[in-house]
């Protein structure tokens, strides 16, 4: 049973256009979310986080949007470059201690067209 | 300030025979978590430990063990390998203060990627 779920494995947009990768989860008990981004031969890298006490958290070009009650959470990149051609997880932890295990989804594999 | 850092980046083993991976935290840091990556399919949690405790495990079988050592560096040790068992395998560190409380971001290796013939 999947508990996070990011259902379109691919998404290709314009160089300076907006990408919006989404995600959705099923555990009720998630209360952090993050996002990583990995490319080929390398680990995830930390891209932008979220409690669930906040709706929004904005970094630069990433933006990452939390709705609660549909269980779903957005990454919003603005302006797309090409150098951030790579698969984006979304990873989400529940718990009141810190670092509970991280819960990811498949990934969606971004391409940005120069 | 130094990375989370990974041995070996690839290996090979047949079935049957046993591995183990290594990783060097983040400096500074005093938590190591283990994922298992198969191909396709994102991190999946093995176990976490804490000032080298066991501090929760995912669904994965006794012969997946780890260790953490006094200086925060960590093994995985995989026994009796099976031909599932070959995928990435990465290591997380992170900071939790001893108050515990706030989250905070585990930082990944760059993984050891594991092939069993």
């Amino acid at each position: 049973d999947q508990q996070v779920k990011q259902n379109s494995p691919s998404l290709s947009v314009q160089e300076g256009r907006i990408s919006i990768l989404n995600c959705d989860y099923t555990n009720s008990m998630f209360d952090y979310f993050l996002w990583y981004k990995k490319y080929p031969a390398e680990g995830p890298t930390f891209l932008i986080s979220i409690s669930s006490i906040k709706d929004k958290n904005e970094d630069g070009r990433f933006t990452v949007f939390l709705n609660k009650s549909a269980k779903h959470l957005s990454l919003h990149i603005v302006p797309s470059q090409p150098g951030d051609s790579a698969v984006y997880f979304c990873a989400a932890s529940g718990g009141p201690w810190a670092n509970s295990k991280l819960t990811f989804g498949k990934g969606i594999t971004l391409s940005v067209r120069p | 300030e130094t990375g989370v850092t990974q041995s070996p980046t690839h290996l090979i083993k047949t079935r049957g025979q046993q591995v183990t991976l290594r990783c060097s935290s983040q400096s500074g840091h005093n938590t190591v978590s283990w994922y298992q990556q198969a191909l396709g399919q994102g991190p999946q949690f093995i176990f976490q430990y804490y000032r080298e405790e066991e501090n929760g495990r995912g669904n994965f079988p006794p012969r997946f063990s780890g260790l953490q050592f006094p200086n925060y560096s960590s093994e995985l040790n995989v026994n009796a390998l099976e031909l599932d068992d070959s995928a990435l395998y990465l290591c997380a560190s992170s900071l939790v203060p001893a108050s515990g409380g706030n989250k905070e971001t585990q930082y990944f290796g760059p993984g050891t990627r594991l092939l069993v013939l």
